[in-house]
């Protein structure tokens, strides 16, 4: 079986400071990795995946994340952060075998506090 | 444009009613999936259909059924065995192994 945890109900970050929304997974075999963003009563929009490759991953609007396989860990980061960055963030995981739908997490909500 | 649209954006249930989402995609996409997401718990896998005429449980598919017919369409029927419906459902669809999902803007369903 696969998960997801995203240890951190709400992350609070003064806009122009650097952020860091954690993810830990857990699979059976090569992980593809996923993470995406959801505003208010909207679906979600992907932000970066990491397939295979480089760790260090650069996605849509300047949020990037690292795989550590040794950690198993996808945090997503960004240098600096802007107030229209608040939203519900989602990590999410499946394999390259099987029936190919993600496993999410719970959610993390950050706040960017002008 | 391409994506995927769902309706309705809000529907209302009663007691013993079943009801019927909607969702369509002009992506051209072989795979696609119905999501339920609740406050705190992410998203959760009901259904999914990895080509036409062909579909799967997901993890909580008791009280939902899916249909397949054609590629663009993938309509979820909430029955009246689904105790707790209030929720909000998302569709997504997917192209191939290394590309992301893309999802629709969902439908909030509750109960009158």
């Amino acid at each position: 079986a696969q998960s997801v945890a995203q240890p951190e109900d709400q992350v609070n970050v003064a806009e122009g400071n650097p952020l860091t929304v954690k993810c830990t997974y857990s699979v059976s075999g090569n992980p593809y990795l996923f993470w995406y963003v959801q505003y208010p009563n909207r679906g979600l929009q992907f932000l970066l995946k990491y397939i295979t490759g480089d760790n260090l991953v650069k996605g849509s609007y300047g949020f990037e994340a690292e795989f550590n396989k040794s950690q198993t860990s996808f945090h997503l980061k960004k240098p600096s952060a802007l107030v229209s960055d608040s939203a519900l963030y989602f990590c999410a995981v499946r394999v390259d075998t099987g029936r190919r739908a993600l496993t999410f997490g719970s959610g993390t909500r950050l706040q960017v506090q002008p | 444009d391409g994506g995927i649209t769902q309706s309705p954006k809000y529907l209302f249930r009663k007691e013993g009613q079943n009801v019927t989402l909607s969702c369509e995609q002009n992506l051209n996409h072989d795979a696609m999936y119905w999501y339920r997401q609740d406050p705190g718990q992410g998203l959760r896998l009901i259904y999914y259909s990895q080509i036409v005429n062909d579909f799967q449980k997901g993890d909580i598919a008791e009280g939902y059924s899916v249909s397949r017919e054609k590629k663009e369409s993938f309509p979820l029927t909430v029955t009246s065995a689904q105790k707790n419906p209030t929720a909000f459902y998302l569709c997504a669809s997917m192209d191939s192994d290394n590309q992301p999902q893309h999802f629709g803007d969902g439908t909030r369903l509750s109960i009158l």
